[in-house]
């Protein structure tokens, strides 16, 4: 079972450069999720979508793009990589945002993006 | 203040001790609550759900306290494959961006 895919997982940019992080997953899930990760930071959410053709801005959008385009991919984009945005990035999916049940959140490998 | 507060430890402990975390969480119409998992430079992934009433899942157990706006959790007979990171979620149901996650308690076993 692939679960969730992201592609790369390693990339250095330098500054100034663009490029996209490719997200697929194979659950059928409606909520798809971007998220940075830096040290004693915790996750924090970049972009998320609550269904093919949605998007929406989490804590820190500010230098991403992003499109779900179909309903098992969720592309981010950096416009103009930064320093700052050195991070590992990790995409998710889950069938619902919220559910009285609890809900499963499941994440792909990492992205580890260095801009230089 | 942060909306979900963890002690980042590290916490150092002996093979076959208990040991005990704590996460705060501020927004008080907060509804699910979770124990996520994180190995060094790997996914997180789920623990187990928290629930009102507490729950066990082997030598795990988390407990939630509403009123007090805390989850626990408990891990018994600590094992060395347990030397992780701990992450704490908590959600409510107005949004999918309000899944917040904790920064991380690490756990590091010692045989």
């Amino acid at each position: 079972n692939a679960g969730v895919t992201q592609t790369p997982k390693f990339r250095v940019l330098k500054t100034g450069q663009s490029m996209t992080l490719l997200c697929a997953q194979d659950m059928n899930h409606e909520y798809m999720y971007w998220y940075r990760q830096d040290p004693g930071m915790g996750l924090r959410l970049i972009h998320y979508s609550v269904g093919e053709g949605t998007t929406a801005k989490g804590e820190v959008p500010d230098g991403y793009n992003v499109s779900r385009l179909k309903k098992q991919n969720f592309l981010l984009g950096l416009e103009s990589a930064a320093p700052s945005q050195t991070s590992v990035y990790f995409c998710a999916s889950s069938f619902h945002g919220t559910s009285s049940g609890g809900n499963t959140i499941y994440f792909g490998e990492g992205s580890w993006l260095t801009v230089v | 203040r942060k909306e979900v507060e963890q002690d980042p430890g590290p916490f150092n402990v002996p093979e076959g001790a208990t040991v005990a975390f704590n996460c705060t969480y501020s927004n008080s119409a907060s509804q699910s609550f979770f124990w996520y998992r994180q190995d060094c430079r790997k996914e997180p992934k789920l623990l187990m759900s928290v629930y009102s009433s507490g729950n066990e899942d082997g030598r795990f157990t988390a407990q939630l306290n509403r009123a007090s706006q805390y989850i626990s959790l408990l891990i018994r007979d600590s094992k060395l494959s347990d030397s992780a990171t701990y992450l704490c979620v908590v959600t409510d149901y107005s949004s999918a961006s309000k899944i917040i996650f904790g920064s991380g308690t690490r756990l590091s076993i010692r045989p």
